[in-house]
């Protein structure tokens, strides 16, 4: 079985404060990794996502992730926040035998001036 | 392309009517699945397909059934809503070549049950 925890319902930053997104994840084989990102009144859509090709993944407007397999840890980082990053946050996790991803429960992030 | 198209965005039912929710979707993907999202849950599987005229269950199927008789289509029906039902549901499909292709979402269907 296959789950994704995300710790933090809500995480609260100042605007150009670090933005730290924690997601863990359980899988008995190595998985591929996703962050989506939903805003008010919209669907998700994809930030970035892990293949293996490489540990430190790079996704739209400045956020990146890097894979830690001995943490099974996938953590979204962005080095300055902007108001325009309030959303909810999504990780995700498939794994071969599983035609579906899992989803954490989400984050929500809330950015102040 | 329009991508996944969801009718109607919102909706209002009384306790005991059914409702079709529509999705669409013109990128030739062959898996679709529809997920309710409720504060503090997250996105919950409904039901899936990974091709036209194959439907398994996820995690909350019941009251809810699907079909899928084209590839382009995956509607969700409600044959008799509750108000346990009210939620936002989002549709979402997803090419069939490999377990590293993302997912892509409708705009969803806010859906209340009174």
């Amino acid at each position: 079985a296959q789950s994704v925890t995300q710790l933090g319902s809500h995480v609260s930053v100042s605007e150009g404060a670090l933005v730290l997104l924690r997601c863990n994840y359980s899988s008995s084989v190595p998985p591929y990794l996703f962050w989506y990102v939903q805003y008010p009144n919209q669907g998700l859509q994809l930030l970035l996502k892990y293949t293996s090709a490489a540990t430190l993944v790079k996704g739209i407007n400045g956020f990146e992730a890097e894979f830690k397999k001995s943490e099974t840890s996938f953590h979204l980082t962005k080095p300055s926040a902007h108001m325009s990053d309030a959303a909810e946050y999504f990780c995700a996790v498939s794994r071969g035998g599983s035609y579906i991803p899992t989803f954490g429960r989400g984050t929500s992030l809330i950015v102040h001036p | 392309n329009a991508g996944v198209t969801q009718t109607p965005k919102f909706q209002v039912l009384k306790t005991g009517q059914s409702m079709t929710l529509q999705c669409a979707q013109d990128m030739n993907h062959e898996y679709m699945s529809w997920y309710r999202q409720d504060p503090g849950m997250g996105l919950r599987l409904i039901h899936y397909s990974v091709g036209a005229g194959i439907t398994d269950q996820g995690e909350v199927p019941n009251g809810y059934n699907v079909s899928r008789s084209t590839t382009e289509d995956f509607p969700l029906r409600l044959l008799s809503a509750a108000p346990s039902q009210t939620s936002v549901y989002f549709c979402a499909t997803r090419r069939g070549d490999g377990i590293s292709t993302e997912a892509f979402f409708g705009q969803g269907t806010r859906l209340t049950v009174v």
